[in-house]
């Protein structure tokens, strides 16, 4: 299917335990993003990649791990989840060359650390 | 640093009437632009409509308008003829102008109430 997707939406984990959350887009956009939805918060920018092999920090970026070994693909990794990672995690793609200067979102994944 | 700041945490309307949710943002750069996103129960994120920073004309999208004031640094949204499916959070956001650097930075957003 074409667009952005995110696996799991819904997952319940331990603390301590290392999660994997998935995002794959079909639109070959160079710019992903991983972002935290949290109440009183909106969303804060976790992290960044402008390219595969290029990755920068957000705003929270603590307890996180990512990488982007292909364009599609932008794995979160919360290597010892704690309970304040509860929370909405959307991933989002751009394109800086299409000039439309818009975040494409996933339908979100529900994380709930026990 | 760039804050987006959404003072009403909840708004409700009645249908049909018409509701301005309010924006405020802070920034030092004079070339960006400004957002507005829908998120329904659903969760889906939706972009509603986007505003360049350098057009003195205020953008529109059917229903939804704009009223930028690029010197008061306020960027409010108004839904006229509001609907039952207009009912969501809404979150305000900024992004520079600055070819690779498309992050966005959100407001804490508006929980708005279409009451039938």
């Amino acid at each position: 299917d074409a667009g952005i997707t995110q696996s799991p939406r819904y997952k319940i984990t331990e603390t301590g335990r290392q999660v994997t959350l998935m995002c794959h887009q079909t639109w070959s956009h160079s710019y992903m993003f991983w972002y935290r939805q949290d109440l009183g918060h909106g969303l804060r920018l976790i992290y960044y990649s402008a390219a595969a092999d290029i990755t920068d920090k957000g705003e929270v970026p603590d307890g996180y791990v990512v990488s982007r070994s292909k364009t599609e693909n932008f794995p979160l990794t919360l290597e010892s989840a704690t309970r304040s990672q509860t929370s909405v995690y959307f991933c989002a793609s751009s394109e800086p060359m299409s000039g439309a200067n818009v975040l494409t979102f996933g339908a979100g994944s529900r994380l709930t650390v026990l | 640093a760039q804050t987006v700041t959404q003072s009403q945490p909840e708004m409700s309307v009645q249908e049909a009437e018409t509701v301005t949710l309010s924006c405020t943002y802070d920034t030092s750069e004079n070339n960006y632009y400004l957002f507005w996103y829908k998120q329904p129960p659903s969760r889906q994120m939706i972009l509603v409509i986007r505003q360049e920073a350098y057009k003195q004309q205020n953008a529109t999208e059917n229903r939804f308008s704009v009223n930028f004031q690029k010197a008061a640094k306020s960027f409010s949204l108004k839904i006229s003829d509001s609907q039952l499916g207009d009912t969501a959070m809404y979150f305000c956001a900024f992004m520079r102008l600055n070819f690779g650097n498309e992050k966005l930075t959100f407001g804490t957003g508006t929980r708005l109430t279409i009451i039938p």
